[in-house]
C-alpha cells in the first residue's frame, strides 16, 4: 500500500479553536512532512519529522505543533485556529528525506470562521 | 532561500498535441520533482530528476542544473493529462523541497 492517508478531508473550525489533522502511512518511511497550500500559491512546508525528531521552519515555529507517536502516524496541532489558517493541510511521506520521491495524500481542507 | 518559478502559468492543448512545462530555480538544486494533480486528486510525484534527462512513459524531463531549469515535456497529450504540474526542488543539504506555483494544463477533446 503507497497511499498516504489523512484524515478528516474536510474541517470546519471555529476561530479561538484547536484543530488537529491526522496522517498515516504504512510504508515504513522514516520522513513524515505537512504542507500547508492556499489557493494559487505553491504548497508551503510547515515541518517534518525524520524518525523521532520534528524540524519546525522558522516562519511558523510557534504556530503549529505536530507529534508521531508512532512511525505510521503524524500529527498537526494549531493551538488556536485563526482565519489566516484557512488551508489545504498536506501531509507527505519519504524513505528517507527530499531525495527520495515524496508520496502526498488527499489532503484536508480547514475552513476557519 | 531557494525561488521556483514555472511558466506558462497555464495552458490549453487539443488532444494530440506536445506539451512544454518550463521550471526555473535561483539556487544550485541537488533534488528536483515533478508532480501532477488531478483535479480534486492528490499529488502524486512523476519524476525524479536533478540532473540530465529521464523518460517514463509519454513524460520527458531535462534539467540544465548549471542553467538552474527543468523541462517537462508531455508528448501526444490525453484529456487525462489535465491537471496541475508542479516543480519542487531541493538544495543541498537542504529538506525542504520548494514548489513552484504550478502549471495548469487543459487538453481538450
Amino acid at each position: 500500500d503507497t497511499t498516504v492517508k489523512q484524515n478528516p478531508r474536510y474541517k470546519l473550525a471555529r476561530v479561538g479553536k484547536p484543530v488537529n489533522l491526522i496522517c498515516s502511512q504504512t510504508m515504513n518511511h522514516d520522513t513524515m512532512y505537512w504542507y500547508q497550500k492556499k489557493p494559487n500559491q505553491a504548497p508551503k512546508l510547515l515541518l517534518f519529522y525524520y524518525d523521532k525528531i520534528l524540524n519546525r521552519e522558522a516562519d511558523t515555529f510557534e504556530k503549529f505543533q505536530s507529534s508521531r507517536p508512532n512511525n505510521s502516524f503524524c500529527s498537526l496541532y494549531i493551538g488556536s485556529a485563526g482565519l489566516e489558517y484557512s488551508a489545504m493541510y498536506l501531509c507527505a511521506s519519504s524513505r528517507r528525506g527530499p531525495n527520495e520521491r515524496l508520496f502526498f495524500g488527499h489532503g484536508t481542507k480547514l475552513s476557519v470562521l | 532561500g531557494q525561488q521556483v518559478q514555472q511558466s506558462p502559468a497555464s495552458l490549453v492543448l487539443q488532444e494530440g498535441e506536445n506539451a512544454e512545462l518550463q521550471c526555473n530555480f535561483s539556487s544550485t538544486a541537488t533534488q528536483l520533482q515533478w508532480f501532477y494533480q488531478s483535479p480534486g486528486g492528490s499529488l502524486v510525484s512523476l519524476l525524479s530528476n536533478p540532473s540530465g534527462t529521464k523518460h517514463t512513459g509519454r513524460l520527458t524531463s531535462t534539467t540544465v542544473t548549471k542553467e538552474r531549469r527543468s523541462s517537462l515535456h508531455i508528448s501526444s497529450s490525453q484529456t487525462t493529462d489535465s491537471g496541475t504540474y508542479l516543480c519542487a526542488t531541493a538544495s543541498s543539504g537542504s529538506w525542504q523541497l520548494i514548489f513552484g506555483s504550478g502549471t495548469q494544463l487543459t487538453v481538450m477533446p
